[in-house]
């Protein structure tokens, strides 16, 4: 089946420093990644869509100056924690489709299996 | 309110009992998704519905359009079953809105 790769699966870093989250798609292209954050014992939440050769697009509240999103190839997109402060700190999980969500497939949603970030 | 709201947030089952988690939503969708999510936070996709009924083994997963209602099933629940269990609805631009999940606790 397909499979999303994610890494790194935990990072500690100093506050101020930047963290580069990598999320591929191993055996799909995926023209569209999506990328989410989870605090402790709450639901996800969609940070940003992450468009192949074009610019994310980002949910309100979260500031693209300080999440940068870089999808430059078909099967992968990065996501940069830029200046990371201690209430960044939280687990980043990514997802993948083959196909536009909700059109035919059985289950086509495929998650890569996170990031902990720690920022100390 | 939430837009997708579950029931109920945690449950402890004794294996081998039938289990069902409930999730009712408020906004129009084009699927509705049951998900996974272990203890280390990977996620895995159970089923994605449009109508009707799906199964997968020990899974069932129903919908109800017009109700704006869905169950998941688990038969005969073991404690591998245990996890967290995310209802999620695709709507306008492919996004995904997340219910809270449901957390599932399987004792021997």
């Amino acid at each position: 089946g397909a499979v999303v790769s994610q890494h790194p699966s935990r990072v500690i870093c100093k506050s101020g420093t930047s963290v580069k989250i990598e999320c591929r798609s191993l055996d799909f292209q995926a023209t569209t990644m999506f990328w989410y954050r989870q605090f402790p014992k709450q639901s996800l939440m969609l940070m940003a869509t992450s468009n192949e050769g074009s610019k994310a697009t980002y949910e309100q509240g979260v500031e693209k100056d300080k999440f940068l999103i870089n999808h430059a190839s078909l099967t992968l997109s990065t996501l940069t924690v830029t200046s990371a402060h201690p209430e960044d700190s939280s687990f980043y999980i990514c997802s993948a489709s083959p196909q536009p969500l909700g059109v035919g497939g059985d289950s086509p949603l495929h998650f890569g299996n996170g990031t902990r970030l720690t920022v100390t | 309110k939430n837009e997708v709201e579950q029931s109920p947030q945690n449950l402890t089952a004794q294996e081998g009992e039938f289990i069902t988690i409930n999730c009712s939503y408020s906004v129009g969708i084009s699927a509705l998704h049951w998900l996974q999510q272990h203890p280390g936070g990977g996620i895995v996709s159970l089923f994605m519905l449009s109508s009707g009924k799906k199964k997968h083994g020990r899974l069932i997963a129903t919908i109800n359009i017009q109700e704006k209602h869905s169950s998941l099933h688990i038969t005969a629940s073991h404690p591998r079953d245990s996890a967290v269990y995310i209802c999620a609805v695709t709507g306008g631009g492919n996004k995904l809105t997340f219910g809270t999940g449901t957390q599932l606790k399987v004792e021997l």
